[in-house]
């Protein structure tokens, strides 16, 4: 059973650029979370997206949207890179029977 | 404002001793769970606690919820090196407030 699929692993863009981040959630999970983590930081919750509609937002600017499509994978994008976006930003699936979350590895990004 | 507090930050110990983490809020949480995160990985969901008072078992880990739901602890009996990486704490609110409120994390090394 394949767990949470981000992709992907590592990118790096410069300054100014936008960039897309791909999530596949865990087999019979609905619900999508992303997270940002910076470097000694522990995650910060960007938005979660539940029946294709973001269901709550955290304090992030507008440059960072998503998108939830019908068979539950989502997309991360943010665009006019700062140098401060540079961090893991993780996939966290989960469904309405779980407490817990299903994290993926992540997408390692640096803003040059 | 970080509404969840752990410590110690960094925990260094030899392979057999005993140690605690703790997390505090001056929040009450619905649920509680730890997680553990290696490097380059994504956390991996250890434990999720939802009564005031709960006490949990998972082999030579033993995690309690306090009673007002403020606060938690994580405590590792005979460490070994495997247990290795970073622990995080992180808070649900309940209701429609789904995100996960995540500490900065305990750095724990079991040296051998």
């Amino acid at each position: 059973d394949a767990g949470v699929t981000q992709s992907p692993t590592h990118l790096i863009k410069t300054r100014g650029q936008q960039v897309t981040l791909r999530c596949s959630p865990k087999s019979g999970h609905d619900t999508v979370s992303w997270y940002q983590q910076a470097l000694g930081q522990g995650p910060q919750f960007i938005f979660q997206y539940y029946e294709e509609e973001e269901r709550q937002r955290g304090n992030f600017p507008d440059r960072f949207s998503g998108h939830q499509f019908p068979n539950y994978s989502s997309e991360l994008n943010v665009n006019a890179l700062l140098l401060g976006d540079s961090a893991l930003y993780l996939c966290a699936s989960s469904s309405w029977v779980t407490y817990g979350y299903t994290f993926g590895s992540g997408t390692r990004l640096t803003v040059v | 404002t970080q509404l969840l507090e752990q410590s110690p930050q960094f925990l260094s110990i030899q392979e057999g001793e005993n140690l605690t983490v703790y997390c505090n809020s001056s929040s009450v949480f619905s649920s509680l769970q730890w997680y553990r995160q290696e490097p380059g990985e994504g956390p991996v969901l250890l434990v999720t606690v939802v009564t005031g008072g709960e006490v949990k078992k998972l082999k030579r880990l033993t995690f309690q919820f306090g009673d007002a739901r403020k606060d938690s602890s994580l405590h590792i009996t005979a460490a070994q090196p495997g247990d290795t990486g970073l622990y995080l704490c992180a808070g649900r609110r309940g209701g429609s407030n789904y995100k996960l409120t995540f500490g900065k994390g305990t750095l724990l090394t079991v040296n051998p």
